[in-house]
C-alpha cells in the first residue's frame, strides 16, 4: 500500500457507541495529524503528533481521544459523540521540522452520528 | 476576523477561459502560503507553494501581496479536470500549523 490510508471509509454510530478510526502512513513521515472537515467550514486541526508525542490538542472535546503507538499509525477513539460531530475526519502526515506544510492526506472517514 | 478567508463561489468558468480568485489572511506574521486542491469527495492535495516573487506552474500562477495580506491563484486555459475546490493555506512560524480557508469552488463548464 502507498500513501496514507484510513479505515473505515464510512461509519454510522449512535451517541452511546464507542468506535475507533485508524490511519496508517507508508511515507516514512514523523508527524501525523487529525483534521475535521464539516460542510461549509474550513478544515479544523484537531491533534498533532511528532515522533509519537502529542504536540498539539486544539481544544478538542474529551469524547475524542487520539492514540499514536508509532510514527506510522494514528488512531482516533470516539465515545458518546453528538450529532454535530458528524463530519469527514481526515488524517494527514508530513516530515517534521521545516516541511510540515507539505502534508499528505488520507481519503478520510465520513462519520455520521445518529 | 477569520484567520483565512475565501469566497466559496462557485466560480463557473467556460472551458478555455481564465479564472482568478483571492484569499485574505489576518495575521501579518504569517510567513508561508500554499494552495491545496480538493476534488469532490476526495482528500486535499498540495497544488503549489506561493513565493514572495510570485510563481508559475504550467497554467497556474500564484501571487502574494504582503501589504494587502492576500494571495491569489490564476488558472489559464481552464480544463474540465480543473473543477475542484482550491484551499488557501497559511502557516505562521511559531505555531507551525496549517490554517485553511473554506476554499474557492471552481466549476469548469464545457
Amino acid at each position: 500500500e502507498t500513501g496514507v490510508t484510513q479505515t473505515p471509509r464510512h461509519l454510522v454510530m449512535g451517541m452511546t457507541n464507542k468506535k475507533s478510526l485508524k490511519c496508517e502512513q507508508h511515507l516514512g513521515h514523523n508527524a501525523m495529524y487529525w483534521y475535521k472537515q464539516s460542510a461549509k467550514k474550513p478544515l479544523e486541526l484537531m491533534f498533532v503528533y511528532n515522533f509519537k508525542e502529542q504536540t498539539e490538542n486544539n481544544s478538542v472535546p474529551s469524547r475524542f481521544s487520539p492514540e499514536c503507538p508509532n510514527s506510522s499509525h494514528l488512531f482516533l477513539h470516539l465515545h458518546t459523540l453528538q450529532p454535530e460531530d458528524s463530519a469527514l475526519y481526515l488524517c494527514a502526515s508530513s516530515h517534521s521540522g521545516g516541511k510540515t506544510y507539505e502534508q499528505y492526506f488520507g481519503p478520510g472517514t465520513r462519520l455520521t452520528v445518529t | 476576523r477569520k484567520e483565512v478567508e475565501q469566497d466559496p463561489g462557485p466560480f463557473n468558468v467556460p472551458e478555455g477561459a481564465t479564472v482568478a480568485f483571492n484569499c485574505t489572511y489576518s495575521n501579518s506574521a504569517s510567513q508561508s502560503f500554499f494552495w491545496y486542491r480538493q476534488d469532490c469527495r476526495k482528500e486535499p492535495k498540495l497544488l503549489m507553494s506561493v513565493y514572495s516573487s510570485g510563481n508559475e506552474d504550467g497554467r497556474f500562477t500564484a501571487q502574494l501581496n504582503r501589504a494587502s495580506q492576500y494571495i491569489s491563484l490564476l488558472i489559464r486555459d481552464s480544463k474540465l479536470s480543473d473543477s475542484a475546490t482550491y484551499l488557501c493555506v497559511v502557516v505562521t512560524y511559531g505555531n507551525n500549523r496549517l490554517a485553511f480557508g473554506k476554499g474557492n469552488q471552481v466549476v469548469v463548464i464545457p
